[in-house]
C-alpha cells in the first residue's frame, strides 16, 4: 500500500511569507504527526492530530498551526517566514494513536522548505 | 523536560568492524524506537522495545532496552556500507503521543 505522501518535496519562500506543506498519511492511519528536522536542533516535534483533533502540541511559535481533515489528511501553515524556518518538514502517520500506545509511526519523505 | 541523548554523536568504522552506540533518556520510558535515515532520506522505523531488558535481533542489528528503561543500545555486527545512515532512538513523552528524538549517530563506513 502506498505510504505516507507529502507536498510539495520542495520549495523556496522569501521572508515574511506564509507556506502550507500537505500530508497524506497511509490509508486507514487516522493519527497524523508533524516534525521539523535541522542540522542543529535535529527532530523535534510540532503537533499531532487525530479525528480532526491536535491531541499534542511541541513548544513551537504560534506561527506554526496544522489542522486535519476527515479523510485524515493533514496540513500544516507556517505563517511570517523566518530565516530559521529552513528545514525538512516531516510527517509520520499510525493507526490510531502514536507511539507511547506502542503503535509504530511511519514517516513520509518530507518537504524541503529554504526561506531566503 | 524530557530528553534523549545519543553517543557517539558520530562513528567512522571499517568495513566488518562491530560497535554499538547507546541512547539514554532523562526519564522512564514506556517503549523506545530505533530509526534509521539515510543521507537524503527520511526516518524509517526499525524496531521498538518496550519491556524492561528486553533483546531484539534484526540480522546483523541487536537493540537493548535498559532495566531501568531509561536506556537502550544498538549494536551492530560486521558493518557494511549499507549500514551507512543516521541511527536515531526516540521515546514518548509522558503518556502524550510526542516523540522525543535524540540527535542520532551518524554511521560512516570505510570499505
Amino acid at each position: 500500500k502506498a505510504g505516507v505522501t507529502q507536498t510539495p518535496r520542495y520549495l523556496i519562500k522569501t521572508r515574511g511569507q506564509q507556506v502550507t506543506l500537505s500530508c497524506s498519511p497511509i490509508s486507514g492511519h487516522r493519527s497524523v504527526s508533524w516534525y521539523q528536522q535541522t542540522p542543529g536542533q535535529g527532530l523535534q516535534f510540532l503537533f499531532e492530530y487525530f479525528s480532526e483533533t491536535q491531541r499534542n502540541k511541541g513548544n513551537f511559535p504560534g506561527r506554526f498551526s496544522g489542522r486535519q481533515f476527515s479523510n485524515s489528511r493533514s496540513e500544516m501553515n507556517v505563517s511570517t517566514l523566518e530565516l530559521g524556518d529552513s528545514a525538512l518538514y516531516l510527517c509520520a502517520s499510525s493507526r490510531t494513536g502514536g507511539p507511547t500506545s506502542g503503535n509504530t509511526i511511519y514517516f513520509g519523505e518530507g518537504s524541503w522548505l529554504t526561506v531566503v | 523536560g524530557q530528553q534523549v541523548m545519543q553517543i557517539p554523536q558520530y562513528q567512522h568504522v571499517q568495513e566488518g568492524e562491530d560497535f554499538t552506540t547507546y541512547c539514554n533518556s532523562s526519564t522512564t520510558l514506556s517503549n523506545i524506537q530505533w530509526y534509521k535515515q539515510r543521507p537524503g532520506g527520511h526516518p524509517v522505523f526499525l524496531i521498538q522495545l518496550v519491556k524492561s531488558g528486553e533483546v531484539k535481533k534484526q540480522k546483523r542489528l541487536t537493540f537493548q532496552f535498559g532495566e531501568a528503561k531509561k536506556n537502550s543500545s544498538l549494536h551492530i555486527t560486521a558493518t557494511q556500507t549499507t549500514d551507512v545512515g543516521t541511527y536515531f532512538c526516540a521515546g514518548p513523552q509522558g503518556g502524550s503521543e510526542k516523540l522525543v528524538f535524540g540527535k542520532g549517530m551518524k554511521l560512516t563506513v570505510n570499505p
